[in-house]
């Protein structure tokens, strides 16, 4: 089953909109939450790295005053769209290594939000 | 940070044949390295991963094989089946932070 929740999966909404979308490891502590990005049949695309207690990483040429994230919790990171646009219409996806800060392991997947901005 | 190239973006192949899927990456300092599986609208889930201490791994009609000098691997699936159609994701991680660094994805399909 889902060892990584993500929610809402599905948002439509107006221009000048903005939208949170919530992370959530079900079953474990998340330190580290990390959110992708995907265009329609492209690649995920890094965007940045949650880190509980202390500020996101984001990666070269992601707006972090567009993309706010917030890892309130050692099992919530969220991620915000702020005055989301047209072009921000993309599928957004989280992801949590399940043992924390051991390196080499696989990443759990929520299933994604697909935001459509009209 | 890490670019990592993938090839080919489409791929076809008649059912039972062998299917090849090749990445390459640029950090020497990549150490992990995992394929994912993506049906579209889902999320990618994980089908084998190595690590940079092993050259190969296998499992059941999937291997991966690494090399580390010439900073590629690749995945092999064999006798192939229509449900293997679907996206398919190499990605490479270096040790201290895991961020993955994700290929541009190969969509196969398999012809029944």
């Amino acid at each position: 089953g889902a060892v990584v929740s993500q929610h809402p999966s599905w948002v439509i909404c107006k221009s000048g909109t903005s939208v949170k979308i919530e992370c959530r490891s079900l079953d474990f502590q998340a330190t580290t939450m990390f959110w992708y990005r995907q265009f329609p049949k492209q690649s995920l695309m890094l965007m940045a790295t949650s880190n509980e207690g202390s500020k996101a990483t984001y990666e070269q040429g992601v707006e972090k005053d567009k993309f706010l994230i917030n890892h309130a919790s050692l099992t919530l990171s969220t991620l915000t769209v702020t005055s989301a646009h047209p072009e921000d219409s993309s599928f957004y996806i989280c992801s949590a290594p399940r043992w924390g800060a051991t390196t080499n392991q696989p990443q759990h997947f929520g299933d994604g939000t697909r935001l459509s901005i009209l | 940070g890490e670019n990592v190239e993938q090839h080919p973006s489409t791929l076809s192949v008649q059912e039972g044949d062998s299917a090849v899927i090749k990445c390459t990456y640029s950090d020497s300092a990549s150490n992990y390295f995992p394929w994912y599986k993506q049906e579209l609208g889902k999320r990618p889930q994980l089908i084998i991963d190595i690590r940079s201490n092993v050259g190969e791994k296998k499992d059941q009609r999937i291997a991966v094989t690494l090399n580390k000098t010439a900073k590629h691997f690749s995945l092999h699936i064999t006798e192939t089946q229509p449900e293997d159609s679907a996206v398919y994701f190499c990605a490479a991680s270096i040790n201290t932070g895991n961020q993955f660094y994700f290929g541009t994805g190969t969509s196969l399909t398999v012809i029944p």
